[in-house]
């Protein structure tokens, strides 16, 4: 799977925008993009993955770039209780076994929304 | 109310005694896959399971065992802990390979 690049930090104000950024610059053109998060030492969260269009679910709002080297996940109005850790992942669509179809968890970027 | 259920939440043992967490899920999914956690290296995955009776290793099998019986349970086994499998274990699940996991909500081992 191709390798992955986001800040170790960031800070949000509550009720604005979060934009966190993910550099995939050697992606492939079967990789997907997801993104989990995980707050303090519970169980990682799936919040959105795509391929190359731009997605929105209840949670989050995800924006790949045309080239498909970066994307950046959006969080609309950023609450407390979306302090946590955002893990980027690309990974090939895969449901014929092999480790190549499992989810690899970089170091991620722990957000911090304060009031 | 769909979930992966892990238990114990909290194990403290002696090196060498052989134990057993439990991972069950209630949504018919195919794939289960187990991490563990520590500082500084992040979610490593042990072991996972395409379906029953089919599982491979992941990044850091080394001292785990695992079985897949049931297309609902996973059991980790650690058949003689040691202090360096002290961690945060999370047992996930998923209807396909890598797709919208659902994990548990984590195993805190201590072995001394």
């Amino acid at each position: 799977d191709a390798k992955t690049t986001q800040p170790p930090s960031m800070d949000c104000a509550e009720g604005r925008a979060a934009n966190l950024p993910c550099n995939h610059s050697t992606i492939s053109g079967n990789e997907y993009v997801y993104w989990y998060r995980q707050i303090h030492s519970q169980g990682p969260q799936y919040i959105i993955h795509g391929l190359k269009n731009n997605e929105t679910n209840e949670m989050a709002s995800l924006i790949i770039t045309e080239d498909r080297k970066s994307s950046t996940l959006i969080l609309p109005h950023a609450t407390l209780r979306d302090t946590a850790v955002y893990y980027c992942i690309v990974r090939v669509e895969s449901n014929y076994g092999g480790s190549q179809g499992n989810l690899i968890f970089g170091k991620g970027t722990k957000l911090s929304v304060k009031p | 109310e769909a979930q992966v259920t892990q238990n114990p939440r909290y194990l403290i043992t002696v090196t060498g005694k052989k134990l057993t967490v439990t991972c069950s899920q209630n949504m018919n999914h195919e794939y289960m896959s187990w991490y563990r956690q520590d500082p500084g290296l992040g979610l490593r995955q042990i072991y996972y399971s395409m379906n029953v009776e089919v599982t491979d290793k992941g990044d850091v099998p080394e001292g785990y065992k695992v079985s897949r019986k049931e297309k609902r349970n996973f059991p980790l086994i650690l058949e003689s802990p040691s202090p360096n499998q002290t961690s945060l274990y999370f047992c996930a699940s998923s209807f396909l390979q890598g797709y919208g996991y659902t994990f548990g909500s984590g195993t805190r081992l201590t072995v001394v």
